[in-house]
């Protein structure tokens, strides 16, 4: 298994441009997330999904939007690229049956982002 | 107050040493806790969750105090490969809810 695959895992974007950061996962997990992680900061939740066609905003969702029409799949997008969203981001996965949290959240490797 | 605070360290502890972390929580209706292990550069991953009557998994003992509000990580005999960051996880309700602390730095040295 693959688990949570994120693409790409470096980007130089210029102030004013966009772009998508890819992230898929093959464990048929319900709940997906999008996180920021900042230098010497906790993790930040930007977007979360409970399933195909539902979102909800997290804590830091200004400037990002994000899409699933798939189970397997969560793009994030980046509209108007500025400096203040550069950071390394995370995606995650995980299988819930709307309790309480209980299991593991699964992580890709991350996207090194840099806007300059 | 922050919801989930840790100490940043950097604790720098020689091979074999027991070394503790602490975490404070503020929503006193939190749910669930988990410690994760972030190595430089690398992604987050599951160390343990955190069980009301304390559990242990081999070298790591985690603990939950739910009247002070902390949980806490133990590590006895540590280990090179137990350098990394030591992030403090808490559930209080909702995924937008789900906390991360900031992380404890632990440097094992020979």
């Amino acid at each position: 298994n693959a688990g949570v695959t994120q693409t790409p895992k470096f980007r130089i974007l210029k102030i004013g441009q966009s772009m998508t950061l890819q992230c898929a996962q093959d464990m048929n997990h319900n709940y997906m997330y999008w996180y920021r992680q900042d230098p010497g900061m906790g993790l930040k939740l930007i977007y979360y999904s409970v399933g195909a066609g539902i979102t909800d905003k997290g804590e830091v969702p200004n400037g990002y939007n994000v899409s699933r029409s798939t189970t397997e799949d969560f793009p994030l997008r980046l509209e108007l690229a500025a400096p203040s969203q550069t950071s390394v981001y995370f995606c995650a996965s995980s299988y819930s049956d709307g309790g309480p949290l209980y299991g593991e959240l699964f992580f890709g490797e991350g996207s090194r982002l840099t806007v300059l | 107050r922050k919801e989930v605070e840790q100490d940043p360290g950097p604790f720098n502890v020689p091979e074999g040493a027991t070394v503790a972390f602490n975490c404070t929580y503020s929503n006193s209706a939190s749910q669930s806790f988990f410690w994760y292990r972030q190595d430089c550069r690398k992604e987050p991953k599951l160390l343990m969750s955190v069980y009301s009557s304390g559990n242990e998994d081999g070298r790591f003992t985690a603990q939950l105090n739910r009247a002070s509000q902390y949980i806490s990580l133990l590590i006895r005999d540590s280990k090179l490969s137990d350098s990394a960051t030591y992030l403090c996880v808490v559930f209080s309700g909702g995924y937008n809810k789900l906390i991360f602390g900031a992380g404890t730095r632990l440097a094992v040295h020979p």
